[in-house]
């Protein structure tokens, strides 16, 4: 069965300082893996979306990572602001026709000033 | 070019009744998806429609339905509502197939009392 486990559950952080968030899947086969971050009431926005070639990207102060063979992804957050907080939603989807989506339960991040 | 919509953004509904939701996708866009969002829970996959057919369909009861037309825009039809149907109702477009890169629309707010 596709699952996709997203650590921590929460996080709280002091403003100016940099965190990871982590992604672990069983997704397969891999097509793709993407980074959502989401503002409570609202629809997520896609940060990053990485395929089975790449190892890293980067949208601004966010950086993703990907380790296809361990399955892992992690996404970095470098000098946190207040409006980083939010729901980050790690999303891989299989390579077949379909391209079926498995989302994690997210993390929620809380920055504090 | 304009991003995904939704209508209505806010929706009060008394159990029994029924509801409509809408999503207009990006123009070109073809693969529509529904997700239904409850407080402290990860987004769950209701359908996606691709050229007018269900392409994949999570695992909800037959009280939820959905339908797109021919310019891909979707509705989906919640019948017979209940109490635990209320939820952040988020749809999200791509271009081919729901494991692409997605956009989402602001989502329906939708309370049953």
């Amino acid at each position: 069965k596709n699952q996709v486990e997203q650590s921590p559950q929460s996080l709280i952080i002091l403003e100016g300082k940099n965190c990871t968030l982590q992604c672990n899947y069983t997704v397969s086969p891999f097509s793709n893996l993407r980074w959502y971050k989401q503002d409570t009431g609202r629809g997520p926005v896609s940060l990053t979306i990485m395929t089975f070639s790449e190892n890293t990207k980067s949208n601004g102060r966010y950086t993703a990572t990907l380790d296809a063979d361990t399955k892992q992804s992690s996404l970095h957050i470098t000098a946190s602001q207040l409006s980083d907080s939010a729901s980050y939603i790690c999303v891989v989807s299989d390579n077949t026709n379909a391209g079926k989506s498995t989302f994690g339960d997210g993390t929620t991040l809380t920055v504090k000033p | 070019k304009a991003g995904v919509t939704q209508t209505p953004r806010y929706l009060i509904k008394t159990r029994g009744q029924q509801v409509t939701l809408s999503c207009s996708p990006i123009s070109g866009h073809r693969s529509v998806s529904w997700y239904q969002q409850t407080p402290g829970q990860g987004l769950q996959f209701l359908f996606e429609y691709f050229s007018e057919t269900q392409r994949n369909k999570g695992n909800f009861p037959g009280r939820f339905s959905g339908r797109q037309f021919s310019n891909s825009r979707s509705e989906m039809n919640v019948s017979t509502l209940e109490l635990g149907d209320s939820a952040l109702y988020l749809c999200a477009s791509s271009l081919y197939r729901e494991g692409d890169t997605q956009y989402f629309g602001p989502g329906t707010r939708l309370t049953v009392l």
